[in-house]
């Protein structure tokens, strides 16, 4: 089934710890995303991919990284995470032009 | 510069209307509209490009003014189905998509 596959589903994480948040699509799309849902603030942009070998940075960028080695992963790695960083995190990836995001069923992340 | 939707939230009996609202202090690029239900992904819903369009499928459907400043998304004779957090995106020029915080829709038999 075409779509987008993130790996974790969910993670229980010691603060300063180092995580990699997986994303993998099959739809040959150029653009991803990665947004963090919070209850109240809705969906945030962390950073985002126009097509493999470029990264832009989103609304709420300080803390997380990304890389975009290939069209089909886009990858989200905390680096030393902080319980701030909890949250529900999307992939989301979209075709070039005026097309909507598709979405991967989330990493439910706990920073304890 | 995020999008206001309102209301927040609505309760309505199954097959009652139901009318969100997004607005935008300038114009856009687009309008998207997703609908999330509770613990899964956004799922995209229909997207708006030109002022005066609307759109839709089924008994929902969407409206982009034209000025492009305000979009509303109507949800006609309401199912138990459309339950869920609604949410409308916008994209301003070259700028990625920004979501508002929500509609809550609750359907109740």
């Amino acid at each position: 089934i075409a779509g987008i596959t993130q790996a974790p589903t969910s993670q229980i994480l010691a603060a300063g710890r180092r995580m990699t948040l997986r994303c993998t699509q099959d739809m040959r799309h150029n653009a991803m995303y990665w947004y963090r849902q919070d209850l109240g603030l809705g969906l945030r942009l962390i950073h985002y991919s126009n097509t493999a070998g470029t990264t832009g940075k989103g609304e709420v960028p300080d803390g997380y990284s990304v890389s975009r080695a290939n069209t089909d992963d886009f990858p989200l790695t905390l680096a030393s995470a902080v319980p701030s960083q909890t949250s529900v995190y999307f992939c989301a990836s979209s075709a070039t032009g005026a097309h909507g995001y598709t979405f991967g069923s989330g990493t439910r992340l706990t920073v304890v | 510069q995020q999008p206001v939707q309102s209301p927040q939230a609505v309760i309505l009996r199954e097959g009652e209307d139901a009318v969100i609202n997004c607005s935008s202090s300038k114009a856009l690029y687009s309008v998207h509209w997703y609908r999330q239900k509770h613990g899964e992904a956004p799922v995209f819903l229909m997207i708006l490009l030109k002022g005066g369009e609307q759109k839709g499928h089924d008994k929902i459907s969407a409206s982009f003014n034209e000025k492009k400043q305000q979009s509303s998304l109507y949800l006609t004779a309401s199912q138990l189905s459309y339950s869920g957090t609604y949410f409308c995106g916008t994209e301003y020029g070259n700028e990625k998509l920004t979501f508002g915080t929500g509609t809550r829709l609750t359907i109740i038999p």
